[in-house]
């Protein structure tokens, strides 16, 4: 079983509409969350933190959920620049940069 | 201010050959890492640099691999011999501090894509 599972996609959507991202970690000692954004050919980049209290910014919403040992992405009033994959990343207590990632979803927003 | 940048952005070999990434962090930035990404897997961890030192080489998958940090600016990364296995994006990020177990900030590069035929 991969450490982090996420849908793979690819979610195709119209402009303008809600859509919502999973992901799973196995490892329990994980301690930090955060979704990546990575655009087609284009190196990751870091999106949003994910606190147990859940986060806002702008039309991203991040959840986490330790006891399930879930993490979720909304966004709202998709844009046709959101199209990208989006990655899951978790980091173990104890490690410095060592990042497991998922594998992303790919997400498609079309006019 | 420049970001990471990484050289070759592609390298295409024949297995049995030796191949050298250059990586270049944002100035400043103690830690590097590397990671890795083969076809169709994930982006995985390689090592983590400290200055000059390795703080963490777990990631990386066998002894024909072999980072290095001299001078603790930029870093290499060679693979001596190719296998067809070594084919994926090699990414070199950087940080700051040490505080990516809280922040999770990296900055990666935009890698470089090795292929090996």
């Amino acid at each position: 079983r991969k450490e982090v599972e996420q849908d793979p996609g690819p979610f195709n959507v119209p402009e303008g509409a809600t859509v919502a991202f999973n992901c799973t970690y196995s490892n329990s000692a994980s301690q930090s969350f955060f979704w990546y954004r990575q655009d087609c050919r284009k190196e990751p980049k870091l999106l949003m933190s994910v606190y147990s209290s859940g986060n806002e910014d702008g039309r991203f919403t991040a959840q986490l959920n330790r006891a399930s040992q879930y993490i979720s992405l909304l966004i709202r009033d998709s844009k046709l620049s959101d199209s990208a994959t989006y990655l899951c990343v978790v980091n173990r207590w104890g490690s410095q940069g060592n990042l497991i990632f998922g594998k992303g979803t790919k997400l498609s927003v079309k006019p | 201010e420049a970001g990471v940048t990484q050289f070759p952005s592609h390298s295409v070999i024949e297995k049995g050959q030796t191949v050298t990434l250059r990586c270049d962090p944002i100035s400043g930035h103690d830690n590097l890492y590397w990671y890795r990404r083969v076809m169709g897997k994930e982006i995985k961890f390689l090592l983590h640099f400290v200055k000059e030192s390795k703080q963490d080489e777990s990631g990386m998958p066998n002894n024909r691999f072999l980072a290095e940090r001299t001078g603790g600016t930029y870093s290499t990364l060679k693979v001596q011999p190719a296998e067809l296995e070594d084919s994926g994006v090699y990414f070199c990020a950087s940080s700051q501090d040490s505080g990516t177990a809280t922040t999770g900030e990296l900055f990666f590069g935009e890698g470089s894509r090795l292929t090996v035929l």
